[in-house]
């Protein structure tokens, strides 16, 4: 089984500063990787994911993420956030493997809100 | 291409009742699954279904069933309602990127069902 800790619940950050968002997993196995937002009143959308080849992931919006392996982590970066950007973040993973690899496992969520 | 379609997006039940909600899968997506998200519990899997087929089940109890057309529409059934069924249902499509084997999500805005 896997499971995903993201160590911050909130994250406050003025507009136009940097922003890093951790998300740690435990699993037996190797795993994909995946960061989703959800807007206020909205689904899930795909950020970023990273299956295979190199661990800098660029995503949409100006989001990236490094997976590191060793530190079984898969934190999500932006240099520079705006407004817009306010939203809950979810860190995602599932097994490579067959059968009940293929449900995702998700953290708890990081509600990220940009100051003006 | 048009999104995954959740409907209805609101409702309120009673304790006791039983609820059908509807998911039509972005066209060409033959994986539906469906998650449920509380403020508590977080983002959990009910289950998934590919060619009309279950191909997996989370660990929810009996009263949560689900079935796939042959047209890749699903739709997902609680019965006998209890106060904690009160959630966002999110239904997401997905095709498998074939390379990787990896289920890559595209999620629906949800039904957001209340229970009184």
């Amino acid at each position: 089984a896997q499971s995903v800790t993201q160590l911050d619940s909130q994250v406050p950050v003025f507009e136009e500063a940097p922003v890093e968002l951790r998300c740690n997993y435990s699993s037996s196995v190797s795993v994909y990787l995946f960061w989703y937002v959800q807007y206020p009143n909205q689904g899930l959308q795909l950020l970023l994911k990273y299956l295979s080849g190199s661990t800098l992931v660029k995503g949409i919006n100006g989001f990236e993420a490094e997976f590191n392996k060793s530190q079984t982590s898969f934190h999500l970066r932006k240099p520079s956030v705006h407004i817009s950007d306010t939203a809950e973040y979810f860190c995602a993973v599932s097994a490579i493997s067959s059968g009940s690899a293929r449900q995702l496992t998700f953290g708890s969520g990081t509600q990220l809100t940009v100051l003006p | 291409k048009a999104g995954v379609t959740q409907t209805p997006r609101y409702l309120i039940k009673t304790r006791g009742q039983q609820v059908t909600l509807s998911c039509s899968p972005i066209s060409g997506h033959r994986s539906v699954s469906w998650y449920q998200q509380t403020p508590g519990q977080g983002l959990q899997f009910l289950f998934e279904y590919f060619s009309e087929t279950q191909r997996n089940k989370g660990n929810f109890p009996g009263r949560f069933s689900g079935r796939q057309f042959s047209n890749s529409r699903s739709e997902m059934n609680v019965s006998t309602l209890e106060l904690g069924d009160s959630a966002l249902y999110l239904c997401a499509s997905s095709f498998t990127e074939l390379r990787h084997g990896a289920n890559v999500l595209t999620f629906g805005a949800g039904s957001r069902l209340t229970v009184l």
